[in-house]
């Protein structure tokens, strides 16, 4: 099956720092990306939709200047949380859809990174 | 608007009882549905799907899942629950967006 994952699977930053979050398609190439927040105890919060070679969709709510995503390759896209906060601490989750699989709309998810900004 | 309930926050069961897991769902088009696992700190398991055709669905470890278009549910089954059932398992809904909306979980718990 296909297989994403992600990397760091946990980083701890300083308040006013920026960090990058990787998600890698590793046996299929996705022209779309998805990136989700998690609060402890909580579900999947979407916060938005990376297409390959184009600008990322935000959801509603979600503040596009603080989460950079870039969607550089077809198995490649970064997010990058800018002038981090204790309040950004989150577990992220990535997702990419396989086109290989023509009519599925499953998304296959990453592992996660568990960021904790002190 | 899109949703998805998951009305039992917490459920426990004994092991080897069956396990039945709500879902409803509320999707202004055709839904296809999934039931996601997820251990503490790890990422997401796809437990199984329905895009269409046959309503009850079969899944990995045992898991099965009917979709009941008239009751809007798409409840998750195990006739006989194992320890390692213990996790957190979301319910969700997608579409031709390729969005999906995720329930607030149900946490399983397992007793010896």
């Amino acid at each position: 099956g296909a297989v994403v994952s992600q990397h760091p699977s946990r980083v701890i930053c300083k308040s006013g720092t920026s960090v990058k979050i990787e998600c890698r398609s590793l046996d299929f190439q996705a022209t779309t990306m998805f990136w989700y927040r998690q609060f402890p105890k909580q579900s999947l919060m979407l916060m938005a939709t990376s297409n390959e070679g184009s600008k990322a969709t935000y959801e509603q709510g979600v503040e596009k200047d603080k989460f950079l995503i870039n969607h550089a390759s077809l198995t490649l896209s970064t997010l990058t949380v800018t002038s981090a906060h204790p309040e950004d601490s989150s577990f992220y989750i990535c997702s990419a859809r396989d086109p290989r699989a023509y009519g599925s709309y499953e998304q296959y998810f990453g592992p996660g990174t568990r960021l904790t900004v002190t | 608007a899109q949703s998805v309930t998951q009305p039992d926050i917490h459920i426990t069961v004994s092991e080897g009882a069956s396990l039945e897991l709500r879902c409803n769902y509320s999707y202004g088009a055709t839904p296809y549905l999934f039931w996601y696992v997820q251990s503490p700190g790890q990422g997401l398991q796809l437990l199984l799907k329905y895009f269409s055709g046959d309503t009850l669905v079969q899944g990995i470890k045992g898991f099965e899942a009917e979709f009941k278009r008239s009751q809007s549910s798409f409840n998750l089954r195990k006739p006989s629950v194992h320890w390692s059932d213990a996790a957190e398992y979301f319910c969700a809904v997608g579409g031709r967006d390729d969005k999906i909306i995720f329930g607030k979980g149900t946490r399983l718990h397992i007793l010896p």
